[in-house]
């Protein structure tokens, strides 16, 4: 079945480390998207790619890095940077009516 | 950045019957989609209906339509014979500029 992947669906990180969460898609699409929701809270733009090694900055990228070396795939890596990552993390692919695709997402908790 | 507000938190509906949630928006762009996403306890992002800026008829899909109201800057959802199923968050997001803006969602709960 066509659709998105995100592994895993929980993860923890020690104060410090870099995390990387998957981000795989089938559908054949140009352009993926991060996002991170907050309880409450509406989805905010991490970070975009529209092509294969290209990305661009959302609107809360700081503490974040993407790759995007293959069209299927989009990691994100949450860094040491950032100092609040505990959130709820969504992958999305866009597709040719400009919806978006959303992966099933991981929790990530800081301990 | 574009602003999206859904004024209402929280709104609860008998089953059967019909809701709508509002949603209003701020852009200077003249070439936009509007969408509305759900996402029920699963936390799982669900499509549930689209509308293109340049048209001025009404999407509508099955028991979903929408209130486009451009100059207004307004795009409600309405909900007609709401069913236990339909019980989620429901966000609000424009894209344009090769980006979504969300709302900060409503929150429905429909009464058995």
């Amino acid at each position: 079945d066509g659709g998105i992947t995100q592994s895993p669906k929980y993860l923890f990180r020690k104060e410090g480390q870099n995390v990387t969460l998957s981000c795989e898609q089938n559908l054949n699409h140009d352009a993926m998207y991060w996002y991170r929701q907050d309880p409450g809270q509406g989805l905010r733009l991490i970070y975009y790619s529209q092509i294969v090694n290209d990305f661009q900055k959302g609107d809360i990228a700081e503490g974040y890095s993407v790759s995007r070396e293959k069209k299927e795939s989009f990691p994100l890596t949450v860094t040491s940077a950032q100092k609040n990552p505990t959130a709820f993390y969504l992958c999305a692919s866009h597709g040719q009516e400009n919806e978006q695709f959303f992966g099933p997402g991981t929790r990530l908790t800081v301990l | 950045a574009q602003t999206v507000t859904q004024s209402q938190p929280e709104m609860s509906v008998q089953e059967a019957e019909t809701v709508t949630l509002s949603c209003t928006y701020d852009t200077s762009e003249s070439d936009y989609y509007l969408f509305w996403y759900k996402q029920p306890p699963s936390r799982q992002m669900i499509l549930v209906i689209r509308q293109e800026a340049y048209k001025q008829q009404n999407a509508t899909e099955n028991r979903f339509s929408v209130n486009f109201q451009k100059a207004a800057k307004s795009f409600s959802l309405k909900i007609s014979d709401s069913q236990l199923g339909d019980a989620a968050m429901y966000f609000c997001a424009p894209f344009t500029g090769n980006q979504f803006y969300f709302g900060t969602g409503t929150s429905l709960t429909v009464i058995p």
